[in-house]
C-alpha cells in the first residue's frame, strides 16, 4: 500500500539555525515524484520542492533542500537558515503516475523561536 | 491567468443539506482533484479526474459526487451533508508532467 509517514508531529528550531524534517514513504511503483508543502496558519497550500523518483541530485529551492534516499524511501526536507516565517505547517506527499493524485503524510508543525 | 478558485471560502450548512462546492482552472490542466483536510489527519483524497467526461473515487468518496463536463470545472457535490463532513476542502489540478501541481485556497465547510 502507499503510504507516507511524518513522524514529528511538532518541531522546534532556533530561527537561523538548521532544521530537517523526516518523511518516508511507501510503494512499490518505480515512477513517483515527491513533494513537501508548507501550510501557514492562513491555509493555503505553498508548493516548495519536488523530487522525481529517477532524480539522480537532491533537489534544492533556495533555503530549502530534499535530502532524497531511495533505498531507505525516505525524503526528509532541510530548511537552512529558520526564518521566523517559516513556522507552519509542513506535509510531504507523494505523487504516482495515476491521474496526479497525491497521498500525504499528517505533517509536521515547525515552530522557529526567535 | 487566476491558478485554481474555489467557491465559496465559507460554508456553513445544517444537516441533511445539500451543496456544491465549485473548483475551476484556467490553466487547461487535465488531472483534478478534491482533497480534504481534517485536523491531524494531513489531506485525503475525496475524487478525481483525468480528464473531462472521466472521474474516479479517492480515499474517502462517501456521501461526496462529481462530475467533470469540461476541462475547467470539477465540482464537488455534498448530497446530503452530515456534521463528519466539517473540513477544510481543497481543490488541485494538474498538468502530465508530475511536477507540477496547483492548489486552490480551500473552502472551509461546517456541518451543523
Amino acid at each position: 500500500a502507499q503510504k507516507i509517514t511524518q513522524t514529528q508531529p511538532g518541531m522546534f528550531v532556533q530561527e537561523k539555525e538548521a532544521v530537517t524534517l523526516d518523511c518516508t514513504y511507501d510503494t512499490s511503483d518505480q515512477s513517483y515524484g515527491l513533494f513537501w508543502y508548507k501550510q501557514p496558519s492562513s491555509g493555503e497550500m505553498i508548493f516548495l520542492i519536488y523530487q522525481g523518483s529517477y532524480d539522480e541530485q537532491n533537489a534544492t529551492e533556495g533555503r530549502y533542500s530534499l535530502n532524497f534516499q531511495k533505498a531507505r524511501k525516505s525524503a526528509n526536507l532541510v530548511i537552512s537558515a529558520s526564518q521566523l516565517g517559516d513556522s507552519a505547517m509542513y506535509f510531504c506527499a507523494m505523487r504516482l503516475n495515476q491521474g496526479g493524485k497525491l497521498i500525504f503524510g499528517q505533517g509536521t508543525e515547525l515552530s522557529v523561536k526567535p | 491567468n487566476a491558478g485554481v478558485t474555489q467557491t465559496p471560502k465559507f460554508q456553513v450548512l445544517k444537516t441533511g443539506q445539500s451543496m456544491t462546492l465549485q473548483c475551476a482552472q484556467d490553466m487547461n490542466h487535465e488531472y483534478m482533484s478534491w482533497y480534504r483536510q481534517d485536523p491531524g489527519m494531513g489531506l485525503r483524497l475525496i475524487h478525481y479526474s483525468v480528464g473531462a467526461g472521466i472521474t474516479d473515487q479517492g480515499e474517502v468518496p462517501n456521501g461526496y459526487n462529481v462530475s467533470r463536463s469540461t476541462t475547467e470545472d470539477f465540482p464537488l457535490r455534498l448530497l446530503s451533508a452530515a456534521p463528519s463532513q466539517t473540513s477544510v476542502y481543497f481543490c488541485a489540478s494538474s498538468t502530465g508532467r508530475v511536477r507540477e501541481q496547483y492548489f486552490g485556497p480551500g473552502t472551509r465547510l461546517t456541518v451543523t
